[in-house]
This record gives structure tokens, sequence and C-alpha cells, in this order.
């Protein structure tokens, strides 16, 4: 399985300010998500993050908002962009591993989450 | 469209207890299914997946089996332990894509 480090792990923000998240994984993979876990909900996919080109973004979530990068194939970020206290939530990086096992290969993994409050 | 319906919570069971978190979907073509996990303060894990009509997906105890005519995916377990708090999220994948529809989420709450 792919081993994926996301920092910060939470902060506290003042609103009208930006946070940057970092995705790390250990090796290379194609396919990286952002999702948003809003408190008490779901997750929902914010984007696809494309390497080398842009972001696809999904339906509600606009690049101006929460900008992405991938420059290679084993990091992203995800920048919460001017925030108000309604962006409060667990912003999450998955990737799809494609290597090892058949088990392995085409499951999602997730990192353990970026806790952002925002006051 | 794509959506996935489990169980509300939260779920309370004594230890030993049976549990059954239902989940149902609806998608086009034939998703994967899957059963993820978020321990308090951690990520989600896979717990479990079924990629076909009458796959049984197990780990840990839990099982799902895919059932492509009635679109469920239900977790079970015949005896809950404490280290089985969590919230349980069921999901599916469509295409290749692999872009995950999450259900609401269930949390399970297990008492000694």
């Amino acid at each position: 399985s792919a081993v994926i480090s996301q920092k910060p792990s939470r902060d506290i923000c003042q609103r009208g300010t930006s946070l940057t998240i970092q995705c790390q994984v250990d090796s290379q993979v194609t396919m990286m998500f952002w999702y948003r876990q809003q408190p008490g909900q779901s997750l929902t996919l914010i984007a696809t993050a494309n390497q080398g080109s842009e972001a696809t973004y999904e339906s509600g979530f606009v690049i101006d908002k929460f900008p992405i990068s991938r420059p290679n194939l084993t990091f992203s970020t995800l920048t919460v962009s001017n925030m108000s206290p309604e962006d409060s939530s667990i912003y999450l990086c998955s990737v799809v591993g494609t290597s090892g096992s058949p088990r392995a290969k085409n499951i999602q993994y997730f990192g353990a989450g970026t806790r952002l409050s925002v006051l | 469209g794509n959506s996935v319906t489990q169980m509300e919570g939260p779920v309370t069971l004594s230890e030993e207890a049976f549990l059954t978190i239902n989940c149902t979907y609806t998608a086009t073509g034939y998703p994967s299914l899957f059963w993820y996990v978020q321990y308090p303060g951690e990520g989600l894990q896979l717990l479990l997946k079924a990629t076909k009509a009458d796959d049984k997906g197990s780990n840990k105890g839990f099982e799902a089996t895919y059932r492509k005519e009635t679109t469920s995916f239900h977790l079970e377990k015949g005896s809950v332990q404490v280290s089985d708090s969590a919230v349980y999220f069921c999901a599916h994948s469509g295409g290749s894509n692999y872009k995950l529809t999450f259900g609401k989420g269930t949390l399970l709450t297990v008492n000694p």
C-alpha cells in the first residue's frame, strides 16, 4: 500500500487568510484526489490533481477558491483561499495504488487528513 | 446519478453483539464497492472491497457481499469488539476514473 503524508495535520486560521496543505506519497502514483469532510458529514470530492496540468474540479468547487498544484507523480498541494468559518473541515488527500499485489492495485488510499478550523 | 445510502447512526452495541450496517447504492454500470473505516482522530482506511456481483469482501471479521439484484453491500460482523468503535463509510467507484462516491457514514460505538 502507498504511504501518504499530509501536512499540516491540523491548523486554526483566521478568516480571510489562506492555507496550503501538502500531500507527499512514497511512490509514484497516477491518480491523486482531494476530498473535503465537513463536520459530521461524508467525504466530498473536490478535484482530481493532474500532473503537469490544471486540476479537474467537481461541481461546486472552483480553482480560485481551491487552487491545486501537482508538479510530479508523488506530490500535490491544495490551497484553501480567503477562508471563512464555512471552510472548517477535514481535507484529505487520496491516491490510487498502481504497484504491488493485485489486491493492492487500483485501491484508493487516504492520508490522515488536515483538520482545519477557521475563526 | 451516483449515490450511496447507508444506515444512519449512531449505532451503539455491547461487546460480542452482532453488527449490520446497511448500504445501498445507485450507479451506472457495475461499480466496485468498498467499506472504509475511520478511527477517532485518524484518516480513512480501506476495510474491505468487492469488485463484481456476488463477490464477498472480508477483513478483520467483517464481511460484505456485492448484491447486484438489490444494489446492496451491507456490512456485517458476528461479534464486535470495543476496538471496532469508529465511523464506517460505504462507497462505490465507477468506470476507470476511480472517483469514489461515499455514504454519510455510520458511527459505531461498542461498549464493554
